[in-house]
């Protein structure tokens, strides 16, 4: 049972516009969230992450959006640049932050030049 | 700093083999993960410790599964007898605390192939 879903397996996007990754999950009890990005062959990167007090984080060209009452979160990242392409992984913890991380299966993104 | 090492990068064996696998945290770091990540499943995790000591094994699958962490600079996931089901990709990951607001560090992961 996925308690953390990224539904869309990949996504496409021209360089300098906007990429909008989804995510959302099913546990009432998560209150913390991160994403994570991942090269081929290299191992998960922090990318950003978001505390349930807020429904808005950013740094520098990312910003995470969440949605407690639809428990849904997104990362959007303006403008979007080849080096961007990459698997992003959506994981989230209960407990402020104190329990292990769920994450879901992750979505690839890639940047046309 | 060197990162989380993690060797074999990659392993091929054949079923009902045993399987090591070895993980080296950032030095400082007392909390350490075992990860899984296949298309079915995506990135799982199979067990942490924190201080050498296993807090969370919920998620290693079978009893072929076990890990050790000896010490806090070694740690090692051990497939015996191993599956082909057992093909993924495992990573190893780190950090200062077992909490998740810290930021755990990844290593670059082992390709374990059965067959």
């Amino acid at each position: 049972d996925q308690q953390v879903k990224q539904n869309s397996p990949s996504l496409s996007v021209q360089e300098g516009r906007i990429s909008i990754l989804n995510c959302d999950y099913t546990n009432s009890m998560f209150d913390y969230f991160l994403w994570y990005k991942k090269y081929p062959a290299e191992g998960p990167t922090f990318l950003i992450s978001i505390s349930s007090i807020k429904d808005k984080n950013e740094d520098g060209r990312f910003t995470v959006f969440l949605n407690k009452s639809a428990k849904h979160l997104s990362l959007h990242i303006v403008p979007s640049q080849p080096g961007d392409s990459a698997v992003y992984f959506c994981a989230a913890s209960a407990y402020g932050g104190s329990e292990k991380l769920v994450f879901g299966k992750g979505t690839k993104l890639t940047v046309n030049p | 700093d060197a990162g989380v090492i993690q060797s074999p990068r990659h392993e091929v064996t054949e079923m009902g083999q045993e399987v090591t696998l070895r993980c080296k945290p950032i030095s400082g770091h007392n909390s350490l993960f075992w990860y899984r990540q296949t298309m079915m499943r995506g990135l799982e995790l199979l067990i942490y410790f924190n201080n050498n000591v296993p807090i969370d094994d919920s998620g290693m699958p079978e009893d072929r599964f076990s890990a050790k962490m000896p010490n806090a600079s070694f740690s090692t996931l051990k497939i015996q007898p191993s599956e082909p089901r057992d093909s993924a990709v495992y990573f190893c990951a780190s950090s200062r605390d077992r909490a998740a607001s810290y930021e755990q560090y990844f290593g670059p992961g082992t390709r374990l192939t059965v067959t």
